[in-house]
């Protein structure tokens, strides 16, 4: 069970240059997020989605795009690439019924630098 | 809106002693309350949460963590710390009812010495 993957663990991009950050998790969860997290600020959220084909937008959504087509996969866009983007992203899932929200589960990050 | 404050940047605890890693939050409704823990190079590992029932909740790795309503606390502790209890600590909380995006603590890094 590899719980939440993502890929690239590390990328270097140029000013104005997209790439997509992908994430896939197998535990069938129904929520998944993407946050970012910068030194001393803790993690911030950039968007989530209830399920396939659903996305909403988090606290830092500017940049950035995201899209569900399969339960399992939800990735991140970026069209042009800045440098207040440089952070580490992180994907998590969870699951939600009726008793509520089960603890969310990290992959171990995407270091993202843009020069 | 709910809100969660760490007031330690970092936590410094010899081995053996008892540790306790500070949590504060502001949330409309009852809480439902997390920490997790984070080492090098590595995504959030959840420890513990707390819904309803009895304040004092035990987690993963010998951690436990004491619910206070009227200081709306929520502070993580365990009786004798390890070195490879060092990590970065973040509290989390969201309200209990309905979906509501899970908010973080800015964290607290715990360095045990040996």
């Amino acid at each position: 069970n590899a719980g939440v993957t993502q890929t690239p663990k590390f990328r270097i991009l140029k000013i104005g240059q997209s790439m997509t950050l992908q994430c896939t998790q197998d535990m069938n969860h129904n929520y998944m997020y993407w946050y970012r997290q910068d030194p001393g600020m803790g993690l911030k959220l950039i968007y989530y989605s209830v399920g396939a084909g659903i996305t909403d937008k988090g606290e830092v959504p500017n940049g950035y795009n995201v899209s569900r087509s399969t339960t399992e996969d939800f990735p991140l866009r970026l069209e042009l690439a800045a440098p207040s983007q440089t952070s580490v992203y992180f994907c998590a899932s969870s699951y939600y019924d009726r008793v509520g929200h089960q603890p969310q589960h990290f992959g171990d990050g995407t270091r993202l630098s843009i020069l | 809106a709910q809100s969660v404050a760490q007031p330690e940047d970092q936590v410094n605890v010899a081995e053996g002693n008892p540790l306790t890693v500070k949590c504060t939050y502001s949330v409309s409704g009852n809480p439902y309350l997390f920490w997790y823990v984070q080492y090098p190079n590595r995504g959030l590992q959840f420890l513990l949460k707390y819904i309803t029932g009895d304040n004092l909740v035990k987690g993963s790795y010998g951690f436990e963590a004491e619910f206070n309503k009227s200081q709306t606390s929520f502070h993580l502790k365990k009786p004798s710390a390890l070195v490879s209890d060092s990590a970065l600590y973040f509290c989390a909380v969201r309200p209990y009812t309905g979906f509501q995006k899970l908010v973080f603590g800015t964290g607290t890094r715990l360095l045990v010495s040996p």
